[in-house]
């Protein structure tokens, strides 16, 4: 198993443009979900999906948006970028059952926004 | 809402030191707890977790956490830390549907050789 896979690694933007953060998962996970990490604050939800065609904002969801038209794949698109959205962006995923809580990481998206 | 605080922001042992670092979490309901560790370079990997068995927890590497419900409180420790435990921690609980999380600021720990 690959785990949970994210693209590009490294990313730099100028103010305004438009991207898209890739994550896939293999491990047949139901719930999906995109955290921002910025020093000093942890990780924060950004939004996240209990299933295909099920998508929910998180605490900071404003500039970004998601689908979920696949179990596998869960992107996150930038709109127009800001240099607040300079962060490491990290897709992570979970098996929908009682007891099991963990959440899988994948190894992270570096965003740069000039 | 839920949220999560972690006391130290930055600590700095020797090898062979004692640690303990320090978590709060603010809910009045059924908890589950974590702490993921991130080193440096590399994404989250968790540490250990709490589901609301034994309140003495015990993970990978000889972290263990102590969850104590009348303090909201689940601390992390190790009796003697090594070079290799450089990295952050990070303290989560369950928040949201579907297993979200609501992390702690982190705490960057820097093992001195």
């Amino acid at each position: 198993n690959a785990g949970v896979t994210q693209t590009p690694k490294f990313q730099v933007l100028k103010t305004g443009q438009s991207m898209t953060l890739q994550c896939a998962q293999d491990m047949n996970h139901e719930y999906m979900s995109w955290y921002r990490q910025d020093p000093g604050m942890g990780l924060r939800l950004i939004h996240y999906s209990v299933g295909a065609g099920i998508t929910d904002q998180g605490e900071v969801p404003n500039g970004y948006n998601v689908s979920r038209s696949t179990t596998e794949d869960f992107p996150l698109r930038l709109l127009s970028a800001a240099p607040s959205q300079t962060s490491v962006y990290f897709c992570a995923s979970s098996y929908r059952r009682t007891g099991s809580y963990e959440q899988y990481f994948g190894p992270g998206t570096r965003l740069t926004v000039t | 809402a839920q949220s999560v605080s972690q006391h130290n922001h930055h600590v700095i042992l020797s090898e062979a030191a004692s640690l303990e670092l320090g978590c709060n979490y603010s809910y009045g309901g059924t908890v589950n707890l974590f702490w993921y560790v991130q080193y440096p370079g590399q994404h989250l990997q968790l540490l250990l977790k709490y589901f609301s068995e034994d309140p003495l927890v015990k993970g990978i590497k000889g972290f263990e956490a102590e969850f104590i419900k009348s303090k909201f409180s689940f601390n992390l420790r190790k009796p003697s830390v090594q070079w290799s435990d450089t990295a952050e921690y990070f303290c989560a609980v369950n928040a949201y549907a579907g297993n979200m999380l609501t992390f702690g600021g982190g705490t960057r720990l820097m093992v001195k050789p």
